[in-house]
């Protein structure tokens, strides 16, 4: 059983549609992460937050927007997605960032653009 | 650049033993994870070294050298449940994590 719950599991969204994937962690963790994982490629960093700021954004395209309400929320906010973006998005979170932690995942969103 | 080298994919037969290997060039190393996926389903974590050797933890094995850049993942009395991808990442003298693409394991009966 995951302690990072993801919503929603699947999405399918035209290119200028708005659409938010959600994430929320029930492990008490600090730091919380959005990944990008396409087939056989690595997983992508795409942002980090550690106490609810954002520390990391790896050169993501505007597109894709964060927000972190709380140390145990995490949004990626979608808008005028190209169809390279389709992909599967996991969100993370660790006890703080910048330690060894391990990194507990959700199970995705599988997100389809048309 | 930093870079993560795992095999694509791996086959093995139910009861046998595999080993599926990772080589890694980074820059610093705080140490080394290895997670499992199974298909459409959540990164779950498997083992972390960060010193030269070997550490068990049942039927699964992890190894490191550091000096050599290697680690492998060892897997004994092969399950059915144990097709999925097995990721290899690197923690970086930045605590960046360094991903591979990872190593789809196919057992067959």
């Amino acid at each position: 059983e995951t302690g990072v719950t993801q919503t929603p599991r699947h999405l399918v969204m035209g290119m200028t549609n708005k659409k938010s994937l959600k994430c929320e962690q029930h492990l008490g963790h600090n730091a919380m992460y959005w990944y990008k994982q396409s087939a056989k490629k690595p997983l992508e960093l795409m942002f980090v937050y550690n106490f609810k700021e954002q520390t990391e954004n790896n050169s993501v395209p505007s597109r894709f927007s964060p927000e972190c309400p709380n140390s145990s929320h995490l949004f990626l906010h979608l808008h005028t997605l190209q169809p390279e973006d389709s992909a599967l998005y996991l969100c993370a979170s660790s006890q703080d960032r910048g330690d060894p932690d391990t990194q507990y995942f959700g199970p995705g969103t599988r997100l389809t653009v048309l | 650049g930093q870079n993560i080298d795992q095999p694509t994919e791996m086959t093995a037969t139910e009861g046998a033993i595999v080993q599926i290997n990772c080589t890694y060039q980074t820059s610093g190393f705080n140490g080394l994870f290895w997670y499992q996926q199974h298909a459409g389903e959540a990164p779950t974590f498997l083992s972390y070294n960060v010193l030269d050797g070997l550490e068990e933890k049942g039927r699964f094995s992890s190894f490191l050298s550091r000096s050599k850049g290697y680690s492998y993942l060892l897997l004994k009395e092969l399950q059915m449940k144990d097709s999925a991808s097995y990721l290899c990442a690197v923690i970086d003298s930045n605590y960046q994590l360094i991903w591979g693409a990872g190593t789809k394991l196919i057992i067959k009966p």
